[in-house]
């Protein structure tokens, strides 16, 4: 079965620019996430879908982050304007029950 | 909240020899408890998981985890380790819930396992 897919696999942006990333989930997995994770640490959750609504949206930094799942399928996070602090790779995961299955992650550099 | 602690942050371990990765949890009711590999510039490969039952896990690659409840711990075990094992180990929790539908892992900091030839 295919994997989690993400694009793009790296980025380069100044301060102040914005971003966005794609993920598309393993077919048939109803929840995804959108994990951060910066160098030196493990992931720490952004978001969580569940279907096209959202389930978990507490540790979403709101006035520059955002994220939609509009037809339940894939989904695209946006950081908009980006800091030097949001340099990390972000990790795109699906679940069907218990399991996560992770994506390759987009790593992210804000100069 | 859960929480997360892996006390190492680099194992070493002779090819060959056991190894251990040590990983506490934390969480207010049962825990669903999982450990993830990474390797360089690719994404979480998971390797195991323990919901209920037996205490003694059995995952990918002879990753083997116990589950200690009344130490709140969950090692990752290998009787023989592998140069190819040298990789970013990470522990990680979640609370079986309470209806709420969240399911977000919680993360330790990772280990980093080396196996020297």
């Amino acid at each position: 079965e295919a994997g989690v897919a993400q694009s793009p696999r790296y980025k380069i942006i100044e301060k102040r620019q914005s971003v966005a990333f794609w993920c598309n989930p393993i077919s048939g997995h109803a929840t995804l996430y959108w994990y951060q994770q910066i160098l030196g640490q493990g992931p720490k959750l952004l978001i969580q879908f569940q279907n096209n609504g959202v389930v978990d949206d507490s540790q979403l930094p709101k006035d520059r982050f955002s994220a939609e799942r509009l037809k339940g399928v894939d989904s695209t996070l946006k950081i908009q304007p980006a800091k030097l602090e949001d340099s990390a790779v972000y990790l795109c995961a699906s679940s069907f029950i218990n399991e996560q299955f992770f994506g390759p992650g987009t790593r992210l550099t804000v100069l | 909240a859960q929480s997360v602690a892996q006390p190492e942050d680099q194992v070493n371990v002779a090819e060959g020899n056991p190894l251990t990765v040590k990983c506490t949890y934390s969480v207010s009711g049962n825990p669903y408890l999982f450990w993830y590999v990474q390797y360089p510039n690719r994404g979480l490969q998971f390797l195991l998981k323990y919901i209920t039952g037996d205490n003694l896990v059995k995952g990918s690659y002879g990753f083997e985890a116990e589950f200690n409840k009344s130490q709140t711990s969950f090692h990752l075990k290998k009787p023989s380790a592998l140069v190819s094992d040298s990789a970013l180990y990470f522990c990680a929790v979640r609370d079986m819930g309470r209806g709420t539908g969240r399911r977000a892992l919680t993360f330790g900091s990772g280990t980093r396992l080396q196996v020297q030839p």
